[in-house]
């Protein structure tokens, strides 16, 4: 059981280049996320999944796109990447809350992003 | 966004207790969490708040007023490996699916 796992762990791009971000869970979370962590701002949602074939915008999803065709994945896509984008970016699953309790977040590792 | 204040920094001496106040503003949630994450590594949850009172979890405590919008989590006898960030996150009524995070408190503990 490896919980989740996002990859590459690091990364370096060019402005403009694009790229995409794998993660995959295998707890049979209905519920996916990408966050991304900057120094002083916590981590912010960039969008979500509440199941396969849906996605959702978070609170910074500009110059990005997400896709979840099967349910133990979730891709985030940098069509042309912006040092703005240079972060720390974490995936996280959850299963749906079950017996009036709430459903903590399971986090992948990371992936450290620099954009040059 | 749900306005979520923690302190940036908090420094204590091993063996000790440490409080870390979390404020937040927002109409109403569905629970309050606390996540603890150690320097280069993912976030591990802690605990989480959905009424009033303290709920206890060994070393960790975390305590929720909802009237006044606030909530802390303490940890007691400190020791080196406690040193991290504490993140405190809120699941708002206004859209259950998703959690937001509070810039985090970073504890060093020294001996």
């Amino acid at each position: 059981n490896a919980g989740v796992t996002q990859t590459p762990k690091f990364r370096v791009l060019k402005t403009g280049q694009s790229m995409t971000l794998l993660c995959a869970q295998d707890m049979n979370h209905e519920y996916m996320y990408w966050y991304r962590q900057d120094p002083g701002m916590g981590l912010r949602l960039i969008h979500y999944s509440v199941g396969e074939g849906t996605t959702a915008k978070g609170e910074v999803p500009d110059g990005y796109n997400v896709s979840r065709l099967k349910k133990q994945n979730f891709l985030l896509g940098l069509e042309s990447a912006a040092p703005s984008q240079t972060s720390v970016y974490f995936c996280a699953s959850r299963p749906r809350d079950r017996d009036g309790r709430n459903s903590p977040l399971h986090f992948g590792n990371g992936t450290r992003l620099t954009v040059t | 966004g749900q306005n979520i204040d923690q302190p940036t920094e908090m420094t204590a001496t091993e063996g000790a207790i440490v409080q870390i106040n979390c404020t937040y503003q927002t109409s109403g949630f569905n629970g309050l969490f606390w996540y603890q994450q150690h320097a280069g590594e993912a976030p591990t949850f802690l605990s989480y708040n959905v009424l009033d009172g303290l709920e206890e979890k060994g070393r960790f405590s975390s305590f929720l007023s909802r009237s006044k919008g606030y909530s802390y989590l303490l940890l007691k006898e400190l020791q080196m490996k406690d040193s991290a960030s504490y993140l405190c996150a809120v699941r708002p009524f206004s859209n259950d699916y998703k959690l937001s995070f509070g810039a985090g408190t970073t504890v060093t503990v020294r001996a």
